[in-house]
């Protein structure tokens, strides 16, 4: 079957500007995480949905960060006012309960360059 | 909070070599253990897990136990293959706190050589 899918492979833009990350998880897993990637470094967790809601969202890292997930499928993660430092690889990560040993499948990421 | 420490890379080893990467971690609650892998080109797939003290996760060769003694769970191969170049990450989920998230390592980028 389809795993996860994430839109677009990269993304470039310029600082100050709007984006929006698109997140697409496998069909009937309940739980969806986002994660970022910054070069060499391991991901760090940004918010987890159980659902519509979100259930976890002590990563993100300030209010310029915000994520829906309105139909309990597909998430968007939103970034307002882009900073250089933003630059990463946005992961979007699917699971079946959300329970803490539940495999956690992760999409390909999102490229995200803030010129 | 919760953390994960793992041996800097990179790890450069010749076909056939044996393979230990180290990782240690520190929670609050009683983790679950997971090794993820990263190959060129490709997103992040799970290679072995492990959920209670003296669990032994297993997959493709690879192996690791949760010491609960030592807060430490060392991925090992007898005999690694070109094929394994990849980057490793050690991961946990602290079930105990109710945070579902995963913590990572920073990981580290294992080459082996013909």
């Amino acid at each position: 079957g389809a795993g996860v899918s994430q839109t677009p492979s990269n993304k470039v833009t310029e600082k100050g500007k709007y984006v929006e990350l698109r997140c697409d998880p496998i069909s009937g897993h309940t739980a969806l995480y986002w994660y970022r990637q910054s070069l060499g470094q391991g991901p760090e967790f940004l918010i987890y949905f159980q659902g519509t809601g979100a259930a976890d969202d002590s990563g993100l890292p300030n209010d310029r960060f915000f994520a829906v997930r309105p139909e309990g499928s597909v998430s968007t993660l939103k970034i307002q006012r882009t900073e250089r430092g933003d630059s990463a690889v946005y992961l979007c990560a699917s699971s079946l309960l959300g329970a803490g040993d539940n495999e956690q499948f992760f999409g390909p990421g999102t490229r995200l360059t803030v010129l | 909070g919760d953390s994960v420490t793992q041996m800097e890379g990179p790890v450069t080893l010749s076909e056939e070599a044996f393979l230990t990467i180290n990782c240690t971690y520190t929670a609050t609650g009683y983790p679950s253990l997971f090794w993820y892998v990263q190959y060129p080109g490709e997103g992040l797939q799970l290679l072995l897990k492990a959920t209670k003290a003296d669990d032994k996760g297993s997959n493709k060769g690879f192996e690791a136990t949760y010491r609960k003694e030592t807060t430490s769970f060392h991925l090992e191969k007898g005999s690694v293959q070109v094929s394994d170049s990849a980057v490793y990450f050690c991961a946990l989920s602290d079930r105990d706190t109710g945070r579902r998230a995963l913590t990572f390592g920073s990981g580290t980028r294992l080459q082996v050589q013909p």
